[in-house]
């Protein structure tokens, strides 16, 4: 069954620092989705990016945070200027029989901010 | 508004009994809830969705049932196994907002044998 592929799965950074997170959506899905869970939290929506373009974004999901789809298969999440508070697990999903159908999420990547 | 609760936070139940969660949502706009399941280390995977304009929907063991009138649906585990330990959240979608999911707080289960 196609899979929604994210790396690295642990990624530990200096506040500060920059930070790129990578998803490799489901091959023919359009519709891409970052959330973040952090630990012993709920898993919360950050950003929606349909056709190039963020479709919707979350009030958590700031200046300091951009995302890309640099080309046919990648799908990334970039944090700027980390800071502590963004540790947490970032899920991405997408889907792809339009916007009704279902979400897949891949196994996250846990962002360590020290 | 947006707010999806979750009950209970956690759950432990016996091998061969039923686990019961529930969920309670305000926004009448909605129109879509998912459970999800999730193991330690893993993504959410879905599980069994509702819409609302069917009460019960029921794949093997899990069952949802909706409740339109007062805002709340459940996910019923029927015979749990241990390998139904799991995190379990409950969540709720407007289309017309985008497909963003609004997640309940999470259960974590544990199924003893």
């Amino acid at each position: 069954e196609p899979e929604v592929t994210q790396t690295p799965s642990h990624q530990v950074t200096q506040m500060g620092q920059e930070v790129i997170l990578r998803c490799v959506p489901i091959s023919n899905h359009l519709y891409f989705y970052w959330y973040r869970q952090i630990l012993g939290q709920k898993v919360e929506f950050l950003v929606s990016f349909y056709n190039n373009e963020i479709s919707e974004k979350s009030e958590i999901f700031d200046d300091q945070f951009s995302v890309e789809r640099p080309d046919g298969s990648n799908f990334t999440l970039k944090i700027r200027s980390t800071k502590l508070e963004d540790s947490a697990m970032y899920f991405c999903a997408s889907t792809g029989q339009g916007t009704s159908g279902p979400q897949h999420f891949g196994d996250g990547t846990r962002l360590s901010i020290l | 508004q947006q707010q999806v609760k979750q009950s209970p936070q956690s759950l432990i139940v016996q091998k061969g009994g039923i686990s019961i969660i529930n969920c309670a949502y305000e926004n009448t706009a909605f129109d879509y809830f998912p459970w999800y399941q999730q193991f330690p280390g893993k993504g959410p995977a879905l599980l069994i969705a509702i819409r609302p304009d069917v009460s019960e929907k029921k794949e093997g063991r899990f069952t949802i049932s909706f409740n339109k009138s007062a805002k709340q649906f459940s996910l019923h585990i029927m015979d749990s196994q241990p390998g139904d330990s799991a995190t379990y959240f409950c969540a709720a979608r407007t289309e017309a907002a985008g497909n963003k999911l609004t997640f309940g707080g999470g259960t974590r289960v544990l199924v003893k044998p």
